[in-house]
Parts: C-alpha cells; sequence; structure tokens
C-alpha cells in the first residue's frame, strides 16, 4: 500500500526557474494539503483542497500555485523559484477533517540557489 | 482560531529516563488534539490522538498523552526513552472548522520538539 507519494525527493532549483512537485494518494481521500517545513518553524501549511476541483490558500500561498484535477494527485508549482523557497515540502491527505489521521508522504528537499 | 505552543524547542534525555513533550492549546471551541512523530529524513505519522473519552489516551511506542481541558495541555508522555526515540515531535490541534487556519486536514501544527536521546 504505498500511501501517499511525492516525487522527487531532492531537487536543486535556479533562482527563476519553475517546477512542479508532485503529490499522489492511493487511499481515496477527499482533503489534501501542503506544507513547508523550516527549522524552528515548525510546518506552515502553503494550500490545501477539500476534493476534486476545490482549493485554497492557507497560511503561506504566495509563490506556490496548485490544482486538483483528480481525487489522486495534488501537484504543488512553483511558479519562479526564489531562495526564500527553500525548505521541505510535505503533502498529506487525510479521509475527514480533523477526526481522522492525516497521512504524509516523504517530502522533497529544494534547495534553491 | 486555534494555535498550538510546544514549549520546548529541544529537550535532551538520558536513555531509559523518563521524559515529558509539553503541549499547551488556544481555541474557542471543542478541539481534538493529536501528536505526530518525524524520524530522520522522513514524513510525519501518528503517535496518538484524543478526540474524545477518556483523557488518558495511549499511542504507539509506549508513548501516552493526557488532554487537561483546564490547562488547555496536552502533555506527551514516556515512562522511559529508547535511543530510536530520537526524532521531531509535533502537536497539532484540529476544531473541525476549515475556517480555523488549519489545512484540510483541520490541523494546525506546533513549531516542534526535538527529543535527543543520550546514551
Amino acid at each position: 500500500n504505498a500511501g501517499v507519494t511525492q516525487t522527487p525527493k531532492f531537487q536543486v532549483l535556479k533562482t527563476g526557474q519553475s517546477m512542479t512537485l508532485q503529490c499522489a494518494q492511493d487511499m481515496n481521500h477527499e482533503y489534501m494539503s501542503w506544507y513547508r517545513q523550516d527549522p524552528g518553524m515548525g510546518l506552515r501549511l502553503i494550500h490545501y483542497s477539500v476534493g476534486a476541483g476545490i482549493t485554497d490558500q492557507g497560511e503561506v500561498p504566495n509563490g506556490y500555485n496548485v490544482s486538483r484535477s483528480t481525487t489522486e494527485d495534488f501537484p504543488l508549482r512553483l511558479l519562479s523559484a526564489a531562495p526564500s523557497q527553500t525548505s521541505v515540502y510535505f503533502c498529506a491527505s487525510s479521509y475527514s477533517t480533523g477526526l481522522t489521521e492525516a497521512f504524509f508522504g516523504q517530502g522533497t528537499r529544494l534547495t534553491v540557489v | 482560531a486555534q494555535s498550538v505552543t510546544q514549549l520546548d524547542s529541544q529537550v535532551p534525555v538520558f536513555e531509559e529516563a523518563p521524559v515529558e513533550l509539553r503541549c499547551n492549546y488556544s481555541s474557542s471551541v471543542s478541539v481534538y488534539l493529536f501528536w505526530y512523530v518525524q524520524y530522520p529524513n522522513q514524513g510525519l505519522q501518528l503517535l496518538l490522538k484524543y478526540l474524545s473519552g477518556s483523557t488518558l489516551v495511549k499511542g504507539i511506542n509506549g508513548f501516552e498523552a493526557e488532554f487537561n481541558k483546564s490547562q488547555t495541555s496536552f502533555h506527551l508522555r514516556k515512562p522511559s526513552v529508547h535511543i530510536s526515540d530520537t526524532a521531531e515531535y509535533f502537536c497539532a490541534v484540529s476544531d473541525l472548522d476549515l475556517n480555523s487556519g488549519g489545512g484540510a486536514d483541520g490541523l494546525t501544527f506546533g513549531k516542534g520538539t526535538h527529543l535527543i536521546i543520550q546514551p
């Protein structure tokens, strides 16, 4: 059972480049979220989705876009990478809001130079 | 809006000693509380959760936590730690309200506590 799969695991980008972080889950979860993790800052919410075709902004959405065309996939796009976006990115999914466990991917470690 | 405060960013403990990781929360409504663990270079996984009922909840790997509504706390404890418990621990709160600032999962996380086990 794969759970939540994130690709790539590591990426180095030059300032100004764009890229897409992939996230896929095979648990038929409606709820999916993207977080970034920085030292001493914990997890900060970037964007989230409560179902296919529905997305919303979190705490730190600037510089990122998302879309949710299928239940399984929730890609995160960096439009024009900046050094401030150097971070570890986590995708999470859950069956419902609040009551059930959120499942996390292994993370993508992104460095912007 | 809900928020979570983890009072210690780092806790060093000797192996086989007891440990307590502190977590306080604020919310205007009833909450659900979680502890997640992140081992080095991995994603987060659920350690335990409190939804209702007994205020003492038991989780995996011998951890337990106690919900104290009057003190708005949810401290995590283990009576005897092992070197394999070295990890980052995150406390999280959800009040089922998507407008509270949590993600699709409704969770708001604390900044984490790094548990360091010393031999």
